[in-house]
């Protein structure tokens, strides 16, 4: 069965100090891994697609690769707007239609 | 990209109770999705819903209780049918307009009392 899981479950930093997130998927083949950025009470904000192993996508201080099991987010000196649940989502390559199978994702509080 | 909105943008309904939510997009789009969003959890996909043909419902979601229409290429609706307080969650829509990835609406908070 596709599956997604994300890692940690929250995620507290302190304004400027870099971490990672982890996305671990599980498919038979993969079409298409997503980053979303989500804020409360707001629909999820798509951030990146990531293809193929090996592959980076950057966008101001978030950095997002990908290997044949996982995806990392890297958020480098965080602010306090980086605040947001971050949820990333896969596409199977086995689906004869464009379901997307969403991760419970990381919420993360950046303190000034 | 797209933009997407959405109405109402939240509800609180009696139990046993219909309410049906619209979805409108800025540009014509295939497939429209809808998902729901239980308190504290992540997305689950509804239903796809493509312009003239029926609604593709996924496991443990049925017709009868998530009715979808979808009469054009920049439009659909979705209705929580003859709901209980498990229906309350955020429902949000999301369309696929280029390549892969899929843009959201802002989502429609439902309390059911």
């Amino acid at each position: 069965e596709d599956q997604v899981t994300q890692s940690p479950e929250a995620l507290r930093l302190q304004e400027g100090e870099s971490s990672s997130l982890n996305c671990s998927y599980t498919v038979s083949g993969l079409r298409g891994l997503f980053w979303y950025r989500q804020d409360p009470g707001k629909g999820p904000e798509f951030l990146f697609t990531l293809y193929s192993a090996g592959e980076e996508k950057e966008k101001e201080r978030l950095k997002a690769t990908l290997t044949k099991k996982e995806s990392f987010l890297h958020i480098t000196a965080p602010k306090p707007e980086d605040s947001a649940t971050y949820l990333c989502a896969v596409q199977a390559s086995e689906t004869s239609y464009d379901k997307v199978i969403f991760g419970p994702g990381t919420s993360l509080s950046v303190i000034p | 990209s797209a933009v997407i909105s959405q109405k109402p943008s939240r509800d609180i309904c009696q139990r046993g109770t219909s309410l049906t939510i619209q979805c409108q997009v800025d540009s014509q789009v295939t497939m429209m999705f809808w998902y729901r969003q239980q308190p504290g959890q992540s997305l689950t996909l509804i239903a796809t819903a493509n312009q003239g043909s029926e609604a593709t419902y996924e496991s443990g979601f049925v017709i009868d209780k998530f009715p979808i229409s979808r009469p054009n290429l920049t439009f659909s609706t979705l209705t929580v049918s003859n709901m209980s307080p498990e229906d309350s969650s955020i429902y949000l829509c999301s369309v696929e307009p280029g390549g892969a990835e899929q843009y959201f609406g802002p989502g429609t908070r439902l309390t059911v009392t």
